[in-house]
């Protein structure tokens, strides 16, 4: 799992919460990814980030939201405008060119009750 | 825009023997492709990649994946499968100039002893 850390592991939430996922890196890289995975789907992506302050929306953004203050951190909120929000979370990241493979974390599972 | 397939949900192979793990893309322009391998509740580990030059590339563990832009193929494989090469594999593209990467459904390969 390289340098990327994600928290907490497991996640419990109860409708009409939000939630904030932690994903921490010590590799200096410039890029960032969260990704949602569900059984028999692969991974798709819900926003990346290039570089600090900025960040764009992937295929499926919406219900979730993310800030990129640091380099070192990307935190992704659920928010209760997602409507099935449990799955397993993957945060990535990269040095930052499209050449360039992606690094994950051990992922956060989110469990609405 | 990019696309990945993996025509296998299930690859069942017995230990000692060659395995292979199929994976087919498409692109606009060229590729940049990218093999991940998971295990259970863990986050993905990069295993190998193409960029450009040799069409067979070799990665960790023993594992290799062949080019082939007719074919828009790139193939994962390894000559002697071990019990513990079982997992859930996922191939990936990017197309030169796209910021995001497109993963595959995954393919379960089990190694039986």
């Amino acid at each position: 799992d390289g340098g990327i850390t994600q928290s907490p592991k497991y996640l419990f939430r109860k409708e009409g919460q939000n939630v904030t996922l932690s994903c921490e890196q010590n590799l200096n890289h410039d890029a960032m990814y969260w990704y949602r995975q569900d059984p028999g789907q692969g991974l798709r992506l819900i926003y990346y980030s290039q570089i600090v302050n900025d960040f764009q929306k992937g295929d499926i953004a919406e219900g979730y939201s993310v800030s990129r203050e640091k380099k070192e951190s990307f935190p992704l909120t659920v928010t209760s405008a997602q409507k099935n929000p449990t799955a397993f979370y993957l945060c990535a990241s990269s040095i930052g060119q499209l050449r360039d493979e992606q690094f994950f974390g051990p992922g956060t599972r989110l469990t609405v009750l | 825009a990019q696309s990945v397939a993996q025509p296998e949900d299930q690859v069942n192979v017995a230990e000692g023997n060659p395995l292979t793990v199929k994976c087919t893309y498409s692109v606009s322009g060229n590729p940049y492709l990218f093999w991940y391998v998971q295990y259970p509740n863990r986050g993905l580990q990069f295993l190998l990649k193409y960029i450009t030059g040799d069409n067979l590339v070799k990665g960790s563990y023993g594992f290799e994946a062949e080019f082939n832009k007719s074919q828009t193929s790139f193939h994962l494989k390894k000559p002697s499968a071990l019990v513990s090469d079982s997992a859930l594999y996922f191939c990936a593209v990017r197309d030169t100039g796209s910021n995001d990467m497109r993963f595959g459904a995954g393919t379960r390969l089990t190694v039986k002893p």
